[in-house]
């Protein structure tokens, strides 16, 4: 059974960098037939995938283009986990975040408990 | 950008009815391959979203048969027969066809 459990701090001052961790067990983040995602929701823009990263051979990262730029989405072989880090955060990226596994255009089929993140001074 | 617009934006229902919900794109999801990637999530309060249907009418695993997804193009149907309790929450089309993947607004059902 995968289980994906995320952690990081709820409160971003404005301008700052949001970091979160999503520990994976019951998978590898190396895994050659699946992806891990980022994706949150808030009121305003409902839900809304960010981006993910794969191993085929080497590793692949796929951004939304509205984050592109701010975002980085990182494995980690030795801890079997994936990190989100988004830059330049601004009220707007106030959202639950959550990690997701896929398997390619079948969508998410295991999602973490999601973690509020509040950007706010 | 694909964009999915989904129809009622919240649906009230008697238990033992049914129930359908409507996910249209603004373009065709027919991936190169031929196969069309439309998927529904339903999420209760509280929780994350849970897969419901993948490739528009595949259900996943532990997924009642009262399910069911349908479409093609760019209109898609999901359908709930015989409501149960457990059915309220949000219920979210999305598309894996075209970059960036996107979700659909979603749609509240509750227990009328």
């Amino acid at each position: 059974q995968v289980q994906l459990q995320q952690s990081g701090p709820g409160l971003v001052r404005p301008s700052q960098t949001l970091s979160l961790t999503c520990a994976i067990s019951g998978d590898s983040v190396s895994s050659n037939s699946v992806a891990w995602n980022w994706i949150r929701q808030s009121p305003s823009r409902g839900l809304e995938w960010l981006g993910r990263t794969y191993f085929r051979s080497q590793w692949h990262h796929d951004y939304k283009d509205s984050v592109r730029g701010r975002i980085t989405i990182t494995p980690d072989t030795s801890k079997n986990q994936l990190s989100l880090h988004l830059n330049s955060v601004t009220p707007e990226d106030t959202a639950v975040y959550y990690c997701a596994r896929d398997r390619g255009h079948h969508g998410a089929d295991y999602w973490g408990p999601g973690i509020l993140v509040t950007v706010s001074s | 950008d694909v964009v999915l617009t989904q129809s009622p934006r919240s649906l009230s229902v008697t238990l033992g009815q049914s129930a359908s919900i409507s996910c249209r794109s603004t373009q065709s999801l027919v991936y190169s391959n031929g196969d069309t990637y439309l998927i529904w999530f339903h999420q209760r309060p509280g929780q994350s979203p849970r897969r419901l249907i993948y490739q528009v009418s595949n259900r996943d695993s532990g997924v009642p048969d009262r399910v069911s997804g349908s479409g093609s193009g760019t209109d898609f149907t999901l359908r709930i027969s015989r409501v149960e309790a457990e059915d309220v929450g949000v219920y979210y089309c999305m598309q894996t066809s075209r970059w960036p993947w996107s979700f659909g607004p979603g749609t509240k059902v509750e227990i009328k």
